[in-house]
């Protein structure tokens, strides 16, 4: 059984970094798959933030490039998200997810709740 | 990257059948057989119910379909029961990203 679980800061300042960590159990990142990071604003829709192939190639949403940075430590079998310059935008629930090719999440972290405010 | 197009809102009797349409581009949902369909109750986590375009993962029930034509995808939900109210999402692999819909809430009535 996949498992996924975020953790992490739930309270970021403006301005500052959003760092979350996502461990995977059940399955070997090394394995294969892109893993990825999808949010959902506080009563809104989903947003793709970005995803990482096993291989290190990265894939991010045009919308959030200049901020976003995805890394994988295969040794620790996690994944991780910063999201520089944080606004009250950016306040939303982080999700993780294995994305088994092109868009298919077919298991999902529990999602971390992250707050913007000072 | 702009979301896919979805009705914000359907609804249906139970026992009915519904379609949820989800509308992109010849660069998503019209070139791509990368189209999956999310669940999601209200403060619960997302369920894959299909992907690419027509196939259910294990354990979803059959009365979830989807097709594709063209640039428009679409869910539909036969033999509607209470417990399918919630919201829907698709989703799409485009040229280098991922594109959701803006979501689609589901009642039965």
């Amino acid at each position: 059984q996949v498992q996924l679980q975020e953790s992490g800061p739930g309270l970021v300042k403006p301005s500052e970094t959003l760092s979350l960590t996502c461990v995977v159990s059940g399955y070997s990142i090394s394995s294969g798959s892109f893993w990825a990071w999808i949010r959902q604003p506080p009563g809104k829709g989903l947003e793709w933030i970005g995803s990482m192939y096993h291989n290190g190639n990265r894939w991010y949403n045009p919308s959030l490039k200049s901020r976003v940075t995805i890394s994988v430590d295969k040794s620790k079998n996690h994944f991780s998200l910063e999201l520089t310059s944080v606004t009250a935008a950016d306040m939303a629930v982080y999700y993780c997810a294995r994305d088994v090719k092109g868009g298919t999440h077919d298991y999902w972290g529990q999602g971390a709740l992250v707050t913007v405010s000072s | 990257q702009s979301a896919l197009t979805q009705p914000a809102s359907v609804s249906g009797s139970p026992g009915q059948s519904i379609t949820i349409s989800c509308t992109g581009t010849s660069s998503d949902v019209g070139g791509d057989k990368y189209v999956s369909w999310y669940q999601q109750h209200p403060g619960k986590v997302p369920k894959l119910m299909i992907y690419e375009v027509s196939n259910r993962p294990s354990g979803v029930s059959n009365r979830f379909s989807g097709s594709k034509s063209g640039n428009t995808a679409s869910l539909t939900i036969s033999g509607l029961q209470a417990e399918d109210e919630a919201d829907y999402y698709c989703c799409s692999q485009s040229i280098g990203s991922v594109i959701f819909g803006g979501g689609t809430k589901l009642s039965v009535l």
